[in-house]
């Protein structure tokens, strides 16, 4: 079957670093995707690694590791506006349609 | 302007009662696909399109149906609601090879008595 693994929840203090995890087991992979979800609101995209290694982007990096299936987003000098759900999704067809984790609830204390 | 718009962005109705949401898009993808969203389970797919002639079931389809009436326009209906139908529920578009990046509408937050 077709599983992809992420923490419910995570907390961390504004300024700091947080790593967020998604790990998955697929038939096939074309890619994977983070998106960020604020509540209510609709998933914006964040990055997308299709080949091993780290992608950077400001604040925001992305890691993959096909062989492990496996994938962390880290996030830089947390801001309080960075609490959201965080969306780990696999692109695993023929016809690219996207597997979804449940997301990881972040909260930024001050 | 928005890319994906959704139609109804709110909507509260009694169980039994047929309800349509529609979504539109501009940025002149062949592919559309509903998702619902509840609590702890994340997005879970209904249908997708892949062109005006194309549907297809996804993961939940019980209970929906969809109408593609142009490449543009993608419209979901619970023929007959019930309270488990209450979820948030998503449009999306884009997703092919060329571009495997989806691109979401602002969601319509239905609830049903």
């Amino acid at each position: 079957g077709q599983n992809i693994d992420q923490p419910t929840e995570m907390t961390a203090t504004e300024g700091a670093i947080v790593q967020i995890n998604c790990t998955y087991q697929t038939s096939g992979f074309n890619g994977l995707f983070w998106y960020q979800q604020h509540a209510g609101e609709a998933p914006t995209f964040l990055s997308y690694n299709v080949l091993d290694g780290l992608e950077e982007k400001g604040r925001f990096s992305s890691f993959l590791s096909r062989s492990k299936g496996y994938s962390y987003l880290l996030l830089k000098e947390l801001q309080m506006k960075d609490s959201a759900s965080y969306l780990c999704a696999v692109s695993a067809d023929s016809n690219y349609q996207l597997i979804w984790g449940a997301g990881t609830k972040l909260i930024i204390k001050p | 302007d928005a890319d994906v718009t959704q139609t109804p962005r709110n909507r509260i109705t009694k169980t039994g009662k047929r309800i349509m949401l529609e979504c539109s898009q501009t940025k002149g993808h062949d592919r559309m696909y509903w998702y619902r969203q509840d609590p702890g389970l994340g997005l879970r797919l209904i249908y997708y399109s892949f062109d005006v002639k194309d549907i297809n079931k996804g993961e939940i389809s019980d209970g929906y149906s969809v109408s593609r009436q142009a490449q543009a326009k993608f419209s979901l209906s619970l023929e007959s609601a019930i309270p488990n139908q209450t979820a948030l529920y998503f449009c999306a578009t884009g997703g092919d090879r060329l571009n495997n990046e989806q691109f979401f509408g602002p969601g319509t937050r239905l609830t049903v008595l």
